[in-house]
């Protein structure tokens, strides 16, 4: 199973600051790595794959970038609508046994 | 509008089964592919299931040989039949779609989940 591992557990950052959180696998897993946000009570939501792809209405302060084992997704200035779980997950092997790191929580500062 | 609506979850005894159900709309379930991601009380995400639209199916080694995913076209929804629970399959249990165009196994659209809790 590839490991996925994040940090740090929490990062405290005041609105308008750039936060950058990292995200490291066990092995290459190539750029096959995805980013998801996900609010209090609300389900995940996919903001960033293929390492650096933004989806569809993604805001630009949200970039990513990486590959083979070590990942960073970066929000350039922090939006009161950022604060949220983020996950990073791998989609490289096959046949399939995704997995997810453990996930960062951006809280305010 | 494209949307996902899970239900089925509820509480069940260790060894029992439960059956949930995802129902698509916007879409077709049988294009390009559908998940589930199950998430424990307080923890992260895990990956369960995956079917493609050709038809192929996977699981994760913790629910192999207990889960089995499986889809109707003419009711355009997704289900996940789990059998011989255990309390560590409680968890909230999303169904999400993929699309090809970006890789096999990225999770576009999610619905709102399904709890399932297994307990005596």
């Amino acid at each position: 199973e590839i490991v996925m591992t994040q940090s740090p557990a929490t990062l405290s950052v005041s609105p308008g600051e750039r936060a950058t959180l990292s995200c490291r696998a066990s092995q290459s897993v190539s750029s096959n790595l995805a980013w998801y946000q996900q609010k209090p009570g609300q389900a995940p939501r996919l903001l960033i794959y293929a390492a650096s792809t933004r989806a569809t209405g993604i805001p630009a302060r949200f970039s990513g970038s990486g590959s083979e084992t070590e990942f960073t997704l970066t929000i350039s200035s922090l939006q009161s609508e950022d604060f949220a779980v983020y996950y990073c997950q791998q989609y490289d092997n096959w046949p399939p046994g995704w997995t997810f790191g453990q996930g960062t929580k951006v809280e305010i500062k | 509008e494209v949307q996902l609506v899970e239900t089925g979850g509820g509480l069940i005894q260790p060894g029992g089964s439960l059956r949930l159900s995802c129902a698509a709309s916007g879409f077709s379930v049988n294009s390009n592919y559908m998940t589930w991601v199950r998430q424990a009380p307080g923890k992260g995400l895990e990956w369960v299931s995956v079917m493609y639209n050709g038809g192929s199916k996977y699981y994760a080694d913790s629910v192999k040989g207990r889960f089995t995913i499986s889809r109707d076209n003419s009711k355009n929804t997704l289900y996940l039949q789990m059998d011989t629970l255990r309390a560590e399959d409680t968890a909230l249990y999303y169904c999400a779609y993929g699309s090809y165009g970006s890789g096999k196994g990225v999770f576009h659209i999610w619905g709102q989940g399904t709890m399932v809790t297994v307990s005596s």
